[in-house]
């Protein structure tokens, strides 16, 4: 079956580590994105790529980095810079080009920093 | 700038009645995208509906329908006959058309929490 796979489904981290969260997606979208979503706040974009070996950055991109060397794999780094990291971290894809795409999501990362 | 307002934190209906759900958006590009997304308390992302800026007729989609409002920048979410199933978290969400063709840029309003009380 096709679609985005993020694991692990809860993380819990230290303070000061930095730490990885994956997402694969096997739809052939070009379009990737990250999400956080805190209550009251919705979803915040942190970063986005459009295609291979390129991405840019979203609303809240401060202490975090990505990475985009397989169209399949778009991994994000929440490191020790990031001030409040504990949230709800979603991951989506999309085809790029038609307004009309619509996102595909996958079910989440709850990050907890302790 | 781009931007996603929906004003209701929370609301209530009642079973087999119709709601809506307001969402306000803000852009200087004339082709846009407008989507509606659905969030149960399992947490995953469930796409509902799509308005796009230059569509005349509002979008259906079985107990879905879009009120857009262009001249407002509103499209409000409309679910008729309200089932219990329908208590979840509610977004809308907006990718601008950009000048080379469709950005990937797709931001999220604050979110709407419906509850269907029996």
């Amino acid at each position: 079956d096709g679609g985005i796979t993020q694991s692990p489904k809860y993380l819990f981290r230290k303070e000061g580590q930095n730490v990885t969260l994956s997402c694969e997606q096997n739809l052939n979208h070009d379009a990737m994105y990250w999400y956080r979503q805190d209550p009251g706040q919705g979803l915040r974009l942190i970063y986005y790529s459009q295609i291979v070996n390129d991405f840019q950055k979203g609303d809240i991109a401060e202490g975090y980095s990505v990475s985009r060397e397989k169209k399949e794999s778009f991994p994000l780094t929440v490191t020790s810079a990031q001030k409040n990291p504990t949230a709800f971290y979603l991951c989506a894809s999309s085809r790029p080009g038609n307004l009309n795409t619509e996102a595909f999501f996958g079910q989440g990362t709850r990050l907890t920093v302790v | 700038a781009q931007k996603i307002t929906q004003t209701q934190p929370g609301m209530f209906v009642q079973e087999k009645e119709a709601v809506t759900l307001d969402c306000t958006y803000d852009t200087s590009d004339p082709s846009y995208g407008l989507f509606w997304y659905k969030q149960p308390s399992s947490g995953e992302m469930i796409f509902l509906i799509y308005q796009g800026s230059y569509d005349q007729q509002n979008a259906t989609e079985g107990r879905y329908s879009l009120n857009f409002q262009k001249a407002r920048k509103s499209a409000n979410l409309v679910i008729s006959a309200s089932q219990l199933g329908d208590s979840a978290m509610y977004f809308c969400a907006m990718r601008e058309g950009g000048y080379g063709g469709a950005t990937n840029k797709l931001i999220f309003g604050t979110g709407t929490l419906l509850a269907v009380q029996p």
